[in-house]
């Protein structure tokens, strides 16, 4: 079935490390990588995606990589601030003949950084 | 531009009990989707609308729950009758094309007891 792996569920770095959160998933016909950040009490708010002809992009303090062969996509913040606690999600989207664009969601990681 | 918006925001009912959730789209964006997220958990597609039709319901858990989109504005998602597992949070998304970037709305926090 289509499933999406995340790991780790909760990450704890100094304000100013870098932080890696790691997915990895199931459905060969993805095509397409959002990364969402969840802050206490609001919405998830799309951060940066990718799309499978891309094998890495940054924006700023952010990048995502990805791995087709592997299933694997990351992302990687650097520099990390206190505002960039939150919790994080990755997710895959399969284009599918019927036309759909659901995302496939991994479990989330809590990202906090320590002042 | 105002976001997704969803109501209510926090819903406590008893164990057979209906709900009505809503969700309102950004102005003009055709495709509506609706996921949830159980405690801990993965946040899972439930069904896509585009306009007033139901484009993907492969995630519907069962026959409890009936979305709606007529007119292809706002939606409302019922669950008649709740159980204790449909407890989580529901949130509604809307992009403006298909492959176009998803917009959440907030969130709706239902609690089943």
């Amino acid at each position: 079935g289509e499933n999406v792996e995340q790991h780790p569920s909760t990450l704890s770095v100094q304000e100013g490390d870098s932080a890696v959160i790691k997915c990895t998933y199931s459905d060969s016909a993805s095509n397409y990588f959002p990364w969402y950040k969840q802050e206490l009490g609001k919405r998830p708010q799309l951060i940066i995606d990718i799309r499978s002809n891309v094998g890495e992009k940054k924006d700023q303090r952010i990048a995502v990589t990805l791995n087709k062969t592997a299933k694997h996509f990351s992302l990687h913040i650097t520099e990390t601030q206190p505002e960039d606690s939150a919790v994080y999600f990755c997710a895959a989207s399969p284009t599918r003949t019927s036309g759909t664009y659901k995302y496939i969601f991994g479990t989330g990681t809590r990202l906090k950084v320590l002042a | 531009e105002a976001g997704v918006t969803q109501f209510p925001s926090h819903s406590v009912i008893e164990k057979g009990q209906t709900v009505t959730l809503r969700c309102d789209p950004i102005s003009g964006h055709d495709n509506l989707y609706w996921y949830r997220r159980v405690m801990g958990k993965e946040i899972k597609f439930l069904l896509h609308f585009v306009k007033e039709s139901k484009q993907d319901e492969s995630g519907m858990p069962n026959n409890r729950f009936l979305a709606e989109r007529t007119g292809g504005t706002y939606s409302t998602l019922k669950v008649q009758p709740a159980e204790l597992e449909d407890s989580g949070v529901y949130f509604c998304a809307s992009s403006q094309g298909i492959g176009y970037e998803q917009y959440f709305g907030p969130g709706t926090r239902l609690t089943v007891t």
